[in-house]
């Protein structure tokens, strides 16, 4: 595709449901990155992917989010029983292999209710 | 842990050209400057790397000092339509993942 697609843009959930947000990165981008931006904050690194593994997971809050890529293409950000806190912008962004020119989707707001 | 410093905010006039600095007084041999904009509602919009030559862009130039520690982004004749937060970040050759600051609020007024 032309650019990084997320789906939904928005989703409004109910505390402790579970949700999945999902990102398309650009074709042939290896790297693949999730951040969050809560209202009015700056943007907060969840989890890294180098094609389909994760050497880097250290910005994930809880144990409640979890994140899958496959292969080099679509990767799922789920956060488990969700919590007022959780409601944020969820970026997700891909670049070529070490090339860190990163192309950031619009978003999905979350919002739990 | 912020490695670069921004004035919180600036207003430029539409039409005259926006000159954003940042300082980075602790930069190391191997980091790039990057520049990236979040206009209101949207992701975060790539703009101008550099390392230690100065860059152009269609979108921007960015200047560099010689000695590092410092580098502004230019934007030749803003238009309304560059209001945005623009954030100034450091990346080492290989690294990946990027740590936004607060950035500088821009302004381009009418």
């Amino acid at each position: 595709g032309a650019g990084v697609s997320q789906s939904p843009s928005n989703k409004v959930t109910e505390k402790g449901k579970d949700v999945e947000l999902r990102c398309d990165p650009i074709s042939g981008h290896t790297a693949l990155y999730w951040y969050r931006q809560r209202l009015g904050q700056g943007l907060e690194f969840l989890i890294y992917f180098q094609g389909n593994s994760a050497p880097d997971k250290s910005g994930l809050p809880s144990d409640r989010f979890s994140a899958e890529r496959t292969g080099e293409s679509v990767s799922t950000l789920t956060i488990q029983r969700t919590q007022q806190e959780d409601s944020a912008v969820y970026l997700c962004a891909s670049s070529s292999y070490m090339n860190t020119e990163a192309f950031f989707g619009q978003g999905t707001r979350l919002t739990v209710v | 842990d912020a490695k670069t410093t921004q004035p919180p905010s600036m207003d430029c006039a539409e039409g005259r050209a926006a000159n954003l600095p940042c300082n980075h007084s602790t930069i190391s041999g191997n980091e790039y400057v990057y520049w990236y904009r979040q206009i209101h509602s949207q992701g975060p919009q790539y703009i101008i790397h550099g390392l230690k030559n100065n860059e152009t862009n269609e979108m921007a130039s960015l200047i560099i000092t010689e000695d590092r520690k410092s580098s502004t982004l230019i934007l030749p004749h803003a238009t309304l339509r560059d209001t945005a937060v623009y954030y100034c970040i450091l990346i080492g050759a290989g690294s990946y993942q990027l740590t936004f600051g607060k950035g500088t609020k821009l302004s381009v007024i009418p």
